[in-house]
């Protein structure tokens, strides 16, 4: 029963380039979380997605970012024109539910350095 | 607005001994969660206890408790007999039922130092 899957784990980018980011859910969670956390400190929210819906995009830069959660395949984080500002790790999170006591499954985060 | 304040950015502990990290949050949702996860130094979040408001009784989970006093808005995690292995930064985070919507919040966090 595999957690949630991150890919890459680490991502090098030169200002300029795209950047983007893959998860797959644990299986059976229909809900995905992404969160930034920059050096040293807490994880900022970003976005909440179900399947072929945004739900929630309140913390997502109103430029160059995007995300989607398609019916078929993982959720994607897209980053376009990177900026050494971005550089962060990025993770998502997944969930069976919206209750309360629903606490979210991390995946192992995606380390982007922009150069 | 909702908002999670963790006051401590570092904490030693004597391995063996138990340690309080604490949290404070703020929110006007009537129903909220409220959660604490840990990363070490590998960069994993790993969720430790979840203590809900109308929770009568304080979160246990083997060796971390959750000290709620609701109406000091406080959520302190309680590590007892800490172990090297406890050394990891140290998130508390909450979820509300109206005003949060669907996402969690996070604290900035306390590092946790154990110390042989």
């Amino acid at each position: 029963n595999a957690g949630v899957m991150q890919n890459p784990r680490h991502l090098v980018r030169r200002r300029g380039q795209e950047a983007r980011l893959r998860c797959s859910p644990m299986k059976g969670h229909s809900h995905v979380y992404w969160y930034r956390q920059l050096p040293e400190e807490g994880l900022k929210f970003m976005v909440y997605l179900q399947k072929e819906n945004i739900i929630d995009e309140s913390g997502m830069p109103k430029e160059r970012f995007s995300a989607e959660f398609p019916k078929e395949g993982p959720s994607i984080l897209r980053i376009q024109q990177v900026v050494r500002g971005d550089s962060a790790a990025y993770f998502c999170a997944s969930s069976s539910g919206t209750d309360l006591n629903y606490g979210y499954t991390f995946g192992s985060g995606t380390r982007l350095t922009v150069v | 607005a909702q908002k999670i304040t963790q006051t401590q950015p570092g904490m030693f502990v004597q391995e063996k001994e138990a340690v309080t990290l604490d949290c404070t949050y703020d929110t006007s949702d009537p129903s909220y969660g409220l959660f604490w996860y840990k990363q070490p130094s590998s960069g994993e979040m790993i969720f430790l206890i979840y203590q809900g408001s109308y929770d009568q009784q304080n979160a246990t989970e083997g060796r971390y408790s959750l000290n709620f006093q609701k109406a000091r808005k406080s959520a302190n995690l309680v590590i007892s007999a800490s172990q090297l292995g406890d050394s990891a930064m140290y998130f508390c985070a909450m979820r509300g039922a109206v005003t949060g919507g669907f996402k969690t919040i996070f604290g900035a966090g306390t590092r946790l130092f154990v110390k042989a």
